[in-house]
């Protein structure tokens, strides 16, 4: 079965720049989606299809994906980002969610 | 605004039928779009368990294929998730949440706020 590898934590300064990876065999012949969720909430979009920023997403948040890699980069980040983001991607038909990573703004 | 409101038991025994309702608002499931269950563990990640379109295609995650079924009830705008021969591993927050994207491009774009099911006796 298909797996997608996030590293389970990150830390980052406000202000600076966090990046979570997520790591899958060929994924980037695949689209990755990212998820935010905060605690006790339900999980949010933040991007679709490798680059796409959903409606009412600060331009903070951006996406790539190449290689076996796709990344979750947030620009400039605020006390307001911590939270765990999950990486999401489909092979065939059947819909795969990464481990998550949890992100502290320090 | 599409809104998802799971409902059901929040108590099932092991070996019993695991059975949650997914109300959906502001959006007619006969439009469109695929409509999904995703379930999370306490203090573990996300899961998907599958998906059902208005007509009725399903796909399910294989792991759990053969205890899952999930139908669709057009007329009264909601989709359902039954699992059947449940254990304390199936313990979890259930979402329901829209599908969006074409084929082997899906993601969640919407999500219901969850329901916490737990397996005991």
């Amino acid at each position: 079965s298909y797996e997608l590898t996030q590293p389970p934590s990150v830390s980052v300064s406000p202000g600076q720049t966090a990046t979570i990876t997520c790591s899958g065999d060929k994924l980037g012949d695949k689209y990755a989606s990212w998820y935010q969720q905060k605690a006790g909430q339900s999980p949010v979009l933040v991007i679709s299809e490798d680059n796409k920023r959903p409606s009412g997403i600060p331009e903070r948040f951006s996406g790539s994906n190449s290689g076996n890699t796709a990344t979750l980069t947030i620009s400039g980040t605020q006390a307001v980002d911590e939270a765990d983001y999950y990486c999401q991607a489909c092979d065939s038909s059947t819909v795969v969610f990464g481990g998550g990573t949890k992100l502290t703004v320090l | 605004q599409v809104q998802l409101q799971e409902s059901g038991p929040g108590l099932v025994k092991p070996s019993e039928t695991l059975s949650l309702t997914c109300a959906v608002s502001g959006y007619s499931i006969n439009t469109g779009y695929y409509w999904g269950w995703i379930r999370q563990p306490p203090g573990k990640g996300l899961e998907w368990i599958g998906s059902i379109y208005h007509s009725g295609s399903t796909y399910y995650n294989p792991s759990l294929k053969s205890r899952v079924t999930i139908s669709v009830d057009t007329s009264k705008n909601l989709f359902s998730l039954k699992l059947t021969s449940v254990a304390a591993a199936d313990t979890a927050v259930y979402y329901c949440a829209r599908t969006s994207g074409s084929y082997s491009r899906y993601y969640f774009d919407y999500w219901g706020q969850g329901t916490l099911v737990t397996v005991s006796s």
